[in-house]
């Protein structure tokens, strides 16, 4: 089974510009989260959505905004770029939304690039 | 907000010594978790821990959840060079979001 899939995997751009994001859960996973992780340091909760709603957001200012689609698919929309953007963004999936000991399941990130 | 201090921030040792890693906090958390991640990957969880006080072993590996559930420790024995990467701690509390702690960077030499 594929595990959780993100695209692209590197994407460069340029200050005020948007960007978005794309992230797969495993098959019968219904809860996707995203994390922003900054070179250096630990991940950073932005969003989390279960069964297409909003359960949690994370410190990040309104330029930020995620959905999740009825197949549970996610994506997370960045827009007015700033060159502090520059990070790599993980999507993590689970079956529930559980109280934080639920297993999560991350992929292999979006390396964005804010020039 | 719930910040978790990892130290060391670095930790370079030779293959076969043992070595323990710290997870601190001033905050309780309802579960901690361990992952480990490697470059151009997205961390991958190594284990949970929730009651104050547990002991979880994973082959070489020994986790420990503090009385309080405040802290928690990664005791590696007789590291190999496969267990070099940045280990992180996150606690959950409440919600199914994580705080993830600043990491550890292991490199182990052969």
């Amino acid at each position: 089974d594929a595990g959780v899939t993100q695209s692209p995997t590197h994407l460069i751009k340029t200050r005020g510009q948007q960007v978005t994001l794309r992230c797969s859960p495993i098959s019968g996973h219904k809860s996707v989260s995203w994390y922003q992780q900054v070179l250096g340091q630990g991940p950073q909760f932005i969003f989390q959505y279960y069964e297409k709603e909003e359960r949690g957001r994370g410190n990040f200012p309104d330029r930020f905004s995620a959905r999740q689609f009825p197949n549970y698919s996610s994506e997370l929309n960045v827009n007015a770029l700033l060159l502090g953007d520059s990070a790599l963004y993980l999507c993590a999936s689970s079956f529930q939304a559980g109280r934080g000991s639920e297993k999560l399941f991350f992929g292999s990130g979006t390396q964005l690039s804010v020039l | 907000t719930q910040l978790l201090e990892q130290s060391p921030q670095f930790l370079s040792i030779q293959e076969g010594e043992n070595l323990t890693v710290y997870c601190n906090s001033s905050s309780v958390f309802s579960s901690l978790q361990w992952y480990r991640q490697e470059p151009g990957e997205g961390p991958v969880l190594l284990v949970t821990v929730v009651t104050g006080g547990e002991v979880k072993k994973l082959k070489r590996l020994t986790f420990q959840f503090g009385d309080a559930r405040k802290d928690s420790s990664l005791h590696i024995t007789a590291a190999q060079p496969g267990d070099t990467g940045l280990y992180l701690c996150a606690g959950g509390a409440g919600a199914n979001n994580l705080f993830f702690g600043t990491g550890t960077r292991l490199t182990v030499i052969p």
